[in-house]
């Protein structure tokens, strides 16, 4: 089945240490997303990849960071992780900017 | 920026009972997707709707696409304790290209 993959589904970083988060797609969508989700909220959409176009939302913090090397692939890298980065990534794609975006599993970061 | 307004926050029913949900805008909007989300796990997308007074079910699930563009809502009937999780609405104004997010409605179903 076409799907989205997220790796690892738990991750525990220490305060500053970086990390990276990993996507993957199946369905061969021009978009890939990050959120960023906390407890009891939506989903915070960080930046998008259009093909390998880099968008940015204004409110996203430097210390997060994307890369998308081909397609299918697309990380998430926060820099210097704060207590208050903790919280669900959730990947997500859709075919174009407007249409229906599938989420995956999502990772939970844990900040020690 | 654009918020959604998503009612209610949260809903504690009896098996068996439907379940009725919306999403209202102060703008108009050219697509509306209801996910449901386990604790735990992402969004799961369960209808997208793309014209006004559109009405489209997946099995005991029904939503439509307000004739004004403005507002949907999601019914769910027969209700299931599977059906316990948070349901999002979200949908794209015509102002940008960023998927806008409800707050989420709560549904707890009990047996």
């Amino acid at each position: 089945d076409a799907m989205v993959i997220q790796n690892p589904r738990y991750q525990v970083t220490q305060f500053g240490k970086p990390v990276t988060l990993s996507c993957s797609q199946t369905l061969n969508h021009n978009v890939m997303y990050w959120y960023q989700q906390k407890s009891s909220q939506a989903p915070k959409l960080l930046f998008h990849y259009y093909d390998k176009d880099f968008n940015n939302e204004a409110d996203t913090p430097d210390n997060f960071q994307s890369r998308r090397p081909n397609t299918s692939f697309c990380f998430l890298d926060i820099r210097s992780p704060g207590l208050g980065d903790a919280a669900m990534y959730l990947c997500a794609t859709s075919r174009d900017e407007h249409g229906e975006q599938y989420f995956g599993p999502g990772t939970r970061l844990t900040v020690t | 920026g654009q918020q959604l307004n998503q009612s209610p926050q949260s809903m504690f029913i009896q098996e068996g009972e439907d379940v009725s949900m919306n999403c209202t805008s102060s703008s108009i909007f050219n697509t509306w997707l209801w996910y449901k989300q386990d604790p735990g796990e992402g969004p799961v997308l369960l209808i997208a709707l793309y014209k006004a007074g559109e009405l489209t079910s997946n099995g005991r699930l029904t939503a439509q696409f307000g004739i004004t563009r403005k507002d949907s809502f999601l019914n769910i009937s027969a209700s299931i304790p599977s059906d316990v999780g948070i349901y999002f609405c979200a949908g794209h104004n015509q102002a940008g290209t960023a998927l806008i997010f409800g707050k989420g409605t709560t549904l707890s179903v009990s047996s």
